[in-house]
């Protein structure tokens, strides 16, 4: 089984449709993120998370939110949906020391219509 | 505020040709640390290597080599008779020890090694 889980792997939606896409993780990570990658622009973080109770904004979390429900499970939301939001989502993780490399899950690709 | 710079965004080699990757990157901070990974067509992120801003000594694993140099902040990966297998998109990011607590990414390169 994966160490860093994310469901659904594919998701296609309408326009203004609330999404929640989820990340669990066995790996007993403190730290959790939510990524998302656009051509030619590589991965832009969106949240971050410490420990459940600390939840930070990354570079472009305008139109998402988060929930930190425990050590494992770390969910994005978007309330509602926008084309422009439409890109392949990542979610990893990583120990609570800066030179170590984050995990990531397999992503989810969420088309908007 | 830091920064990733991937210029290459497309690079296309024949098969057993030697590749590099460049990466150039601008921090503030003192103590950084460097990563490269790789996505290949299946879209996962696979994390290959990691360099810290005090060891300057370059590394080298099967076929891969990577040189860090400081004087023009850069960390370079080099694929030495490069496969098929080889194709994918690599990033290079950096992530500081400073208040940014970040990993930053570059915008990646994609490989396509040709048979």
């Amino acid at each position: 089984d994966a160490d860093v889980t994310q469901t659904p792997r594919n998701r296609i939606t309408k326009t203004g449709k609330r999404i929640m896409l989820e990340c669990s993780q066995t790996k007993g990570h403190d730290r959790m993120y939510w990524y998302r990658q656009d051509p030619g622009l590589g991965l832009r973080l969106i949240y971050y998370s410490f420990d459940v109770k600390d939840i930070n904004k990354g570079e472009i979390s305008d139109g998402y939110s988060v929930s930190r429900q425990a050590q494992a499970k770390f969910s994005l939301s978007l309330e509602s949906a926008i084309p422009n939001q439409t890109a392949l989502y990542f979610c990893a993780t990583s120990v609570a020391v800066s030179n170590q490399p984050q995990h990531f899950g397999d992503g989810t690709r969420l088309s908007i219509l | 505020a830091q920064k990733v710079t991937q210029a290459q965004t497309e690079i296309s080699v024949v098969e057993k040709e030697d590749v590099t990757l460049d990466c150039v990157y601008e921090t503030r901070d003192t103590t950084y640390y460097l990563f490269w990974y790789k996505q290949p067509p299946s879209g996962e992120l696979v994390f290959l290597i990691r360099r810290n801003s005090f060891d300057e000594q370059n590394e080298i694993s099967g076929r891969y080599s990577w040189n860090f140099q400081k004087s023009t902040s850069s960390f370079n990966f080099t694929i030495t008779a490069s496969q098929v297998v080889d194709s994918a998109v690599y990033f290079c990011a950096l992530a500081s020890s400073g208040s940014a607590r970040q990993l930053t990414f570059g915008s990646g390169t994609q490989l396509t090694v040709l048979p």
